[in-house]
């Protein structure tokens, strides 16, 4: 499969916990987006990365939250201190550098805080 | 404020009949607009944008800046149709604003 994955796809926590996810785009695309996804809701955009550089963060993304992406390639999603609040689906796209400016999305980290 | 709706959270109709999913939107720019569909058990992925103005599966959709609406349709409604479906606007270079998701099932 050579589309964008997503590591773990389940993550079970308990509140006050640190967690870190990881999306591996596809390899030719220079832009990575994470989105979060709760129940009931369309994706809600965080962040976004242009090669290694973050390049606009979303107000969902509290002090908390950490995204990177060194060198340009797979991209970490970290939330310190976890709550009951973060619980979500967590996304990432990554986009072709060409004219349709596609999203292509991975299958998500699900994650529960206890 | 930028955002997207979608006014119908389910929407169920019968195979062989048409189908229309509501996307209403508010943005002060030049909007770019697009239809994501997720299939059971399986990833998000783009349908149709409103620039490349193309029939993906049957489904079309045009954009009404008058009505500030991009309504998707098709006229005749398949069973493998059913699906969530996600109305998004793109607002500027990166950031992409989905609409809360349609599920649609097409009965047999």
């Amino acid at each position: 499969d050579t589309g964008v994955s997503q590591n773990p796809r389940h993550k079970i926590t308990k509140r006050g916990q640190n967690v870190t996810f990881r999306c591996d785009p596809i390899s030719e695309h220079n832009r990575l987006y994470w989105y979060r996804q709760t129940l009931g809701q369309g994706p809600e955009f965080l962040t976004y990365f242009q090669n290694e550089a973050q390049l606009e963060k979303s107000r969902l993304l509290s002090d908390r939250f950490s995204a990177e992406r060194p060198k340009g390639s797979f991209s970490t999603l970290e939330i310190q201190r976890t709550e009951q609040g973060d619980s979500a689906m967590y996304l990432c796209a990554s986009v072709t550098g060409d004219y349709t400016d596609t999203q292509y999305f991975g299958p998500g980290t699900r994650l529960t805080v206890l | 404020a930028q955002r997207v709706t979608q006014p119908e959270k389910l929407l169920s109709v019968f195979k062989g009949a048409p189908v229309e999913l509501k996307c209403n939107y508010s943005y002060s720019g030049s909007p770019e607009l697009f239809w994501y569909v997720q299939y059971s058990r399986q990833r998000l992925q783009l349908l149709l944008r409103h620039i490349s103005r193309e029939s993906i599966k049957g489904f079309t959709a045009d954009l009404n800046k008058g009505e500030t609406s991009f309504h998707l349709k098709k006229p005749f409604a398949q069973e493998e149709d059913s699906a969530m479906y996600y109305c998004a606007l793109r607002q500027g270079n990166n950031d992409m604003r989905f609409g809360a998701g349609t599920r649609l099932t097409v009965k047999p």
